[in-house]
């Protein structure tokens, strides 16, 4: 079985703060994906990024940085220098061969960026 | 225009209605997949289809159903629509095995 959890339901922070949201994943596979997708409050879901398990790189772009862990079963977004356009329901999810390549969401994190 | 498009976007219908949500893609992927948002509980897949000869339940297909008909077009009906299936409705298409998903912009269904 895979399991996605957020422990985080709702962080709220006031712009410019960096902001880390938590994964933590459970699979028994050695080759599986992982996501981060957003979910701004226009309601539409748009992808940021995948991350393969035989990659531990640490990724960033822009404000955004991941940090994949699998020694903790992470991956961890952070955003350096919260803006008020980050606020957004942020949703982990993974995909493993076990799961019949069909993604596991996590529960989402509510950031909310005060001005 | 929109890769993955959703119609209606906004539904009001009563107990008890048939329902029936069209999601169209011009993404020319093969898998197809339906969830349902209910806030707190994350997205919840009802069904997904591979490719037009396979439908597939999720977790939550109970009261649902779905038809594929083609390669661009998966629609969910709500046979006997009840108030709590009220949710947001969202449609979502990938390619291959471990690629990214691509959402359409939901459907808001209320049933009073």
């Amino acid at each position: 079985a895979q399991k996605v959890t957020q422990a985080q339901t709702e962080i709220s922070v006031v712009e410019k703060e960096d902001v880390t949201l938590d994964c933590v994943y459970e699979t028994r596979d050695t080759t599986y994906y992982l996501f981060w997708y957003k979910q701004p409050p226009s309601g539409e879901l748009v992808f940021l990024i995948r991350r393969n398990s035989f990659d531990e790189q640490n990724e960033i772009s822009g404000r955004y940085s991941w940090n994949f862990q699998k020694s903790t079963s992470s991956f961890n977004f952070t955003i350096t220098a919260s803006q008020v356009v980050d606020s957004a329901v942020y949703f982990c999810a993974l995909n493993t061969a076990g799961g019949s390549y069909i993604p596991t969401f996590g529960r989402g994190t509510s950031l909310i960026v005060h001005p | 225009d929109a890769d993955v498009t959703q119609t209606p976007r906004n539904r009001i219908t009563k107990t008890g209605k048939r329902i029936m949500l069209e999601c169209s893609q011009t993404k020319g992927h093969d898998r197809m997949y339906w969830y349902r948002q209910d806030p707190g509980l994350g997205l919840q897949l009802i069904y997904y289809s591979f490719d037009v000869k396979d439908i597939n339940k999720g977790e939550i297909s109970d009261g649902y159903s779905v038809s594929r008909q083609a390669q661009a077009k998966f629609s969910l009906s709500l046979e006997s629509a009840i108030p709590n299936q009220t949710a947001l409705y969202f449609c979502a298409t990938s390619d291959e095995d471990y690629n990214e998903q691509f959402f359409g912009p939901g459907t808001r269904l209320t049933v009073l």
